[in-house]
């Protein structure tokens, strides 16, 4: 079954830093989404992107934060300069379509920052 | 603001029985939700979900009810297995644009033996 892979699972960086999360979603998704959990706490949207734009955003995603599509494959979330409040689970997820379809997620990148 | 959340942090079956994790939600204008499956160091994984416009729907095993009136939302899960043993997450979401799910706190199930 085609599933959404996210690297690195574990990424710990220097406060102050700037760090790249990767993703591939599955290959013929479309809408392409960044999540973020923090330890024991809900699952919280990000922003999503579709057709090499930001669709929506939430609060979190401040100028700190930035997504890119570079090839056909990959979906990136950078955060320019990070902050320890930054540490989290940062989930990607894609869809097919937009509306009313389910969101695959990956197993998640763990950020700490030190 | 609007909010999902769930009534039971943890909830403990045996295994074999049936379990029903609830979920309450306060945004009227939400129209699609889902239920998520997280097992501990990976990410959710999607279960089952329900449009607006229906009141029940079923998977394997599962089946999701939906109460507009009361705002108001529940995982049955059949014949529990050790395999069901993770945290179960409601999202929901408003409209058909690409706009992000908003996750509730999750619920831990335990199958005990």
């Amino acid at each position: 079954e085609p599933e959404v892979t996210q690297t690195p699972s574990h990424q710990v960086t220097q406060m102050g830093q700037e760090v790249i999360l990767r993703c591939v979603p599955i290959s013929n998704h479309l809408y392409f989404y960044w999540y973020r959990q923090i330890l024991g706490q809900k699952v919280e949207f990000l922003v999503s992107f579709y057709n090499n734009e930001i669709s929506e955003k939430s609060e979190i995603f401040d100028d700190q934060f930035s997504v890119e599509r570079p090839d056909g494959s990959n979906f990136t979330l950078k955060i320019r300069s990070t902050k320890l409040e930054d540490s989290a689970m940062y989930f990607c997820a894609s869809s097919f379509r937009d509306g009313n379809q389910p969101q695959h997620f990956g197993d998640g990148t763990r950020l700490s920052i030190l | 603001g609007e909010s999902v959340g769930l009534h039971l942090p943890t909830l403990s079956v045996q295994e074999g029985d049936n379990s029903i994790i609830n979920c309450a939600y306060s945004n009227s204008a939400s129209d699609y939700f889902i239920w998520y499956k997280q097992e501990s160091g990976k990410g959710p994984q999607f279960i089952i979900d329900i449009r607006s416009n229906m009141d029940k729907r079923q998977g394997q095993r599962v089946t999701v009810l939906l109460n507009k009136t009361v705002k108001h939302l529940s995982l049955q899960i059949a014949a529990t297995q050790p395999g069901d043993s993770a945290v179960y997450f409601c999202a929901e979401k408003e409209g058909g644009g690409a706009d992000g799910l908003t996750f509730g706190k999750g619920t831990h199930l335990i199958i005990q033996p």
